[in-house]
Parts: structure tokens; sequence; C-alpha cells
């Protein structure tokens, strides 16, 4: 039973618009989530962090949004440019140094 | 990026064969993980250690054995796997105590 899903395998976007990455989460035992930016053969890039005391966090173009009562976060990048294009991971993590719970990922294009 | 590094970045062995995925961090951590993220499934924790002890072992089968020797150096040890052990491997590590992980590049395995 996934804890964490992502249940948008892709997005497209036009350059200079907003993109909008979704998750949701069952365990309301989370308290920390995290977005990771994958390439192509590389490792996943941590991106922003958010924790559960807080709505919104924000780090230049991208912010990170967090309904508790919804267990909903969602990213959101503007402007989206076509370096963007990649795989985010939504993930969560429970107590002091809980282990990071992954979504399957959502893959980005972002078209010139 | 170089703070974590894996080798080899591609191995392709037999299921009779032995061989070790080897990791090194450079960013001071003392957490190291083992993930496993197969084709359309979210990132699998198999391993963590923290502090040089392993701390976590997510039922993963016996023909996957890690060894940590210090904090900087992390390895998986492979012996008579399947093909369905094919997938990305992934080193990650992290500071306990913080939530964030930082990944390696992945080795990318096949077991024929």
């Amino acid at each position: 039973d996934q804890q964490v899903k992502q249940n948008s395998p892709s997005l497209s976007v036009q350059e200079g618009r907003i993109s909008i990455l979704n998750c949701d989460y069952t365990n309301s035992m989370f308290d920390y989530f995290l977005w990771y930016k994958k390439y192509p053969a590389e490792g996943p890039t941590f991106l922003i962090s958010i924790s559960s005391i807080k709505d919104k966090n924000e780090d230049g173009r991208f912010t990170v949004f967090l309904n508790k009562s919804a267990k909903h976060l969602s990213l959101h990048i503007v402007p989206s440019q076509p370096g963007d294009s990649a795989v985010y991971f939504c993930a969560a993590s429970g107590g002091s140094q809980g282990n990071l719970i992954f979504g399957k990922g959502t893959k980005l294009s972002v078209k010139p | 990026e170089t703070g974590v590094t894996q080798t080899p970045r591609h191995l392709v062995m037999g299921m009779t064969n032995k061989k070790s995925l080897k990791c090194e961090q450079h960013l001071g951590h003392n957490a190291m993980y083992w993930y496993k993220q197969s084709a359309k499934k979210p990132l699998e924790l198999m391993f963590v250690y923290s502090l040089e002890e392993r701390v976590e072992n997510n039922s993963v089968p016996s023909r996957f054995s890690p060894e940590c020797p210090n904090s900087s150096h992390l390895f998986l040890h492979l012996h008579t796997l399947q093909p369905e052990d094919s997938a990305l491997y992934l080193c990650a590590s992290s500071q306990v105590g913080i939530h964030e992980q930082y990944f390696g590049p992945g080795t990318r395995l096949t077991v024929t």
C-alpha cells in the first residue's frame, strides 16, 4: 500500500508558465516532506522541503505548499524553464529522523 | 556533483557471479543508505547505517549483503542474484537528525 502517491506520471508545460506537481500521503505521522529532482543517468537531487508546522516554503522559483488536513502537498515552479525538465519525486518522513518514503515520481517536460 | 560517488556506474553480471557496489561520500555525513529503484516503482529503502551501525534492513534477501567500514564508505555485496534484481541501485548519505539525504548517481545493474 503506497503511503506517498504521485498520481500524475507526466506533466507538460510551456516555458515561462507555472508547473504544479502534486503529491498525496496517507500516513498522518509524516511530519516532514521533501521534493527531489532527477535527471536521466543521475541520482535524485534535493530541491526543497517543508516541515508540517508550516504551510508554505519558498526558494527562488520553487514553492512547496502543504495542506495537512487534505494530506496533500504541491510543488510550484514559476516560471518554468526547459532545464526544469526532469522527474520529480515527493518524499515524506516521520519522527526525528524517520526514513524517507518516496512517491513514484512525475516526469515534467517544459516545452520551449 | 561529487558529494556522493558510486562505482561502477553500470554492471552486468550472471546469476552465479559475486560482485560489489561501492559508495563514498565526501560530505562529512554519518548516516548512509542503499535504495533500489525498479522501473515504475518508488525508490525502495534497503539498508540504513547510522554512525556505522546497521539500523534498518527492510526485508532484503540475503543475496544482498551491506558493509559499512567507516562513515564515508558503504558497500553492497551481491551474490547469486536473480534477473528481477536488475535495477538502479542508489546510495545516499545524510547527517543523523537531518531529513535531507544526498544521493549518488547510482549503479545500473543488469542480471543475466
